[in-house]
């Protein structure tokens, strides 16, 4: 199946930095979905986004919908040691209930 | 807040057993759906249902069935179960907002 273009594929940052990270399509989404996976567990939904241009936080995490439809950004602000995990995006078309998702990036922290 | 609860968390199985795997949301969703997930292939949709009693082939259907016989259960069956099939299953539940809630996963191995 289609999966969604995620990058950086993987990171290591230090305690107290910023992070950023993006999802690409070639399909413009109606809806963009962020999630956190931890190693084992199921997908944490983090912040949903619904209109082009829209900026929404939650706590520390600022995600926002692309202008053009085809991309959305995730930054996490003061990066802690429990940021790390895997980092994915999901978009959804018009007309479907289904939702592609991206390729993952793996966070890791250094204390 | 969503809950979306997975019947078994780690199963074993022997190559040809049945396997049942279930799912339970509590928030009176319609659309709810089945995914494997492996390392490099990402999130993969076997099934999806949005109705009691409906239901529609995801991207890898094959060695797979499923059941939604009451709303706030949609279980997946593996007839015989391969060792192809080893993955991590989860279940996810759609809001009408467009919020997709995953529970905790199984982790099947199939020896």
């Amino acid at each position: 199946g289609q999966q969604l273009n995620q990058s950086p594929q993987s990171m290591f940052i230090q305690e107290g930095e910023d992070v950023s990270m993006n999802c690409t399509s070639s399909s413009i989404f109606n809806t963009w979905l962020w999630y956190k996976q931890d190693p084992g567990e199921g997908p944490v939904l983090l912040i949903a986004l619904y209109k082009a241009g829209e900026l929404t936080s939650n706590g520390r995490l600022t995600a926002q919908f692309g202008i053009t439809r085809k991309d959305s950004f995730l930054n996490i602000s003061a990066s802690i040691p429990s940021d790390v995990g895997i980092y994915f995006c999901a978009g959804q078309s018009s007309g479907t209930y289904k939702y592609i998702f991206g390729t993952g990036t793996r966070l890791k922290v250094l204390a | 807040d969503v809950k979306v609860t997975q019947s078994s968390r780690y199963l074993v199985k022997r190559t040809g057993e049945k396997v049942f795997l279930e799912c339970v949301q509590d928030m009176d969703h319609e659309n709810m759906f089945w995914y494997r997930q492996d390392p490099g292939l990402g999130l993969r949709l076997i099934y999806f249902s949005y109705d009691v009693k409906m239901k529609e082939k995801g991207d890898i259907p094959e060695g797979y069935s499923v059941s939604r016989e009451k709303k706030e259960r949609f279980s997946l069956i593996l007839e015989s179960a391969s060792t192809n099939q080893t993955s991590m299953y989860l279940c996810a539940s759609l809001e009408n907002t467009g919020e997709l809630f995953f529970g905790e996963g199984s982790r099947l191995t199939v020896l």
